[in-house]
């Protein structure tokens, strides 16, 4: 039950697309489409930004996307603003009810 | 509206124990498996442990296997998490949250804080 590999950080100026990595195994981001990404801000809730690894929830801006190749899953912010930054992890299903999180990847906008 | 409130964050000596609650409301809450996710201080989200809606199958993280105990109540709307044998590096903000389907965790409540110190 490893933790999912992303990068610890990641940096873009403001109107710049980024690119979030998420690297698991056939066990768990490779066996199953059910991969998530959330947004946390220090302090507070984490936020649901993909699920089903490249579905947005209600109210979430277009400028948040995901994809999956293989065992690595991917999110995208598009357009960045101020106020993407924060820290962003990835979620996978592993099996029966269990999941695995990544490690976490903190977002700097220059 | 759907809302989770977690409580019994303390701080708690080592070796010690405690028991987190998590009230759900605003929605069926037998209808859902609900994990408990923590946060230690300067680390990132770790999963903790899982029960389904029935309560009749469990998932725990290696790191706290043996240590923690999931259960719920769903008569009560209510979700549990028993800390056992408690030690410096489980000292973190543990926060439940709902499975909507398949890893989508649609709701979080604002988490509470456990420290274990002497």
């Amino acid at each position: 039950q490893s933790a999912l590999t992303q990068p610890a950080s990641v940096s873009g100026s403001p109107g710049q697309s980024i690119t979030i990595s998420c690297t698991g195994t056939r066990s768990d981001v490779g066996g199953y489409n059910y991969v998530s990404w959330f947004q946390h801000h220090p302090g507070k809730a984490p936020k649901l930004m993909i699920f089903d690894v490249n579905k947005r929830p209600s109210g979430v801006s277009d400028r948040f996307s995901g994809s999956k190749s293989g065992n690595t899953a991917s999110l995208t912010i598009s357009g960045l603003q101020t106020e993407d930054a924060a820290s962003y992890y990835c979620c996978s299903y592993a099996g029966g009810i269990a999941v695995v999180f990544g490690g976490g990847t903190k977002l700097t906008v220059l | 509206e759907v809302q989770l409130v977690e409580s019994g964050g303390a701080l708690v000596q080592p070796g010690g124990s405690l028991r987190l609650s998590c009230a759900a409301s605003g929605f069926t809450f037998s209808d859902h498996t609900v994990h408990w996710v923590r946060q230690a201080p300067g680390k990132g989200l770790e999963y903790v442990s899982s029960i389904n809606g029935n309560g009749d199958v469990t998932s725990y993280a290696i790191s706290v296997k043996g240590r923690f105990t999931v259960s719920r109540d769903n008569s009560k709307n209510t979700l549990y998490l028993q800390l056992g044998s408690l030690s410096a590096e489980d000292t973190a903000v543990y926060y439940c949250t709902r499975d909507a389907w398949y890893v989508r965790f649609d709701f979080w409540g604002q988490g509470t804080l456990v420290t274990v110190s002497s």
